[in-house]
């Protein structure tokens, strides 16, 4: 199975930008990388994804190192409504594998 | 509403019993995907539908596990003589997928709110 390893937990001030990290050091070649978080009481719900170069949407920026072993999904300005398990995922052919996650913790 | 839909959110049966679960997905999707998710754990791919056919199916899908979308619409998941180890929550996810084989362009996963299952 394609393996992601991230923080159990990390916290941030509102409005301040964070950078969630992600290492995946036996990515290959043809695997995606995708973001996804989970709110309590919810399914997840789709953030971002990428495979080689940077990438931006209006909810997140996903940067990929050269290497594509790691990659860091940044929030600009936190807000409370951010708090969620935030989960680095390796798509490999057409499985997902789901890590367990970053929790988030947004500070007022 | 259009997005995913799951029935029933919740489910408590004893050991041994049957249960089964529905999932309707966004209507012009494809593909169609359960998971498994246990308390603390990111969710375990079970199993994915291409319209009506299942193409994968995970080890974790024990003989007792079995999946359908007949027709390529909803699609349902039974669990026959249920253990206590089955309690979790199930979660059904559709996307959309383009393209042949070996050019899919692949699209979000979209999940509904999972069937909380509970096993005394």
């Amino acid at each position: 199975d394609a393996k992601t390893t991230q923080p159990n937990s990390m916290e941030s001030n509102e409005e301040e930008p964070v950078h969630l990290p992600c290492n995946h050091s036996t990515i290959s070649g043809t695997d995606y990388i995708h973001w996804y978080r989970q709110l309590p009481s919810q399914g997840p719900e789709y953030v971002i994804h990428g495979l080689t170069s940077n990438v931006n949407n209006r909810m997140a920026s996903l940067a990929i190192a050269e290497d594509r072993k790691s990659s860091t999904l940044i929030l600009h300005r936190a807000t409370l409504r951010d708090a969620a398990v935030y989960y680095c995922i390796l798509r490999a052919g057409n499985q997902f594998y789901f890590g367990t996650g970053t929790s988030l913790t947004v500070i007022p | 509403d259009t997005g995913v839909s799951q029935d029933p959110r919740h489910k408590i049966t004893k050991r041994g019993q049957n249960v089964t679960f529905r999932c309707d997905p966004i209507s012009e999707h494809n593909r169609l995907y359960w998971y498994r998710q246990t308390l603390g754990q990111g969710p375990e791919f079970l199993t994915y539908f291409q319209n009506e056919a299942q193409l994968e199916k995970s080890r974790l899908l024990s003989d007792r596990f079995s999946a359908e979308r007949p027709k390529g619409s909803f699609s349902t998941l039974e669990i026959q003589r249920t253990e206590q180890g089955d309690s979790a929550m199930y979660l059904c996810a559709s996307s959309l997928v383009r393209g042949g084989r070996l050019n899919q362009i692949y699209n979000e996963q979209f999940f509904g709110p999972g069937t909380r299952l509970t096993v005394l």
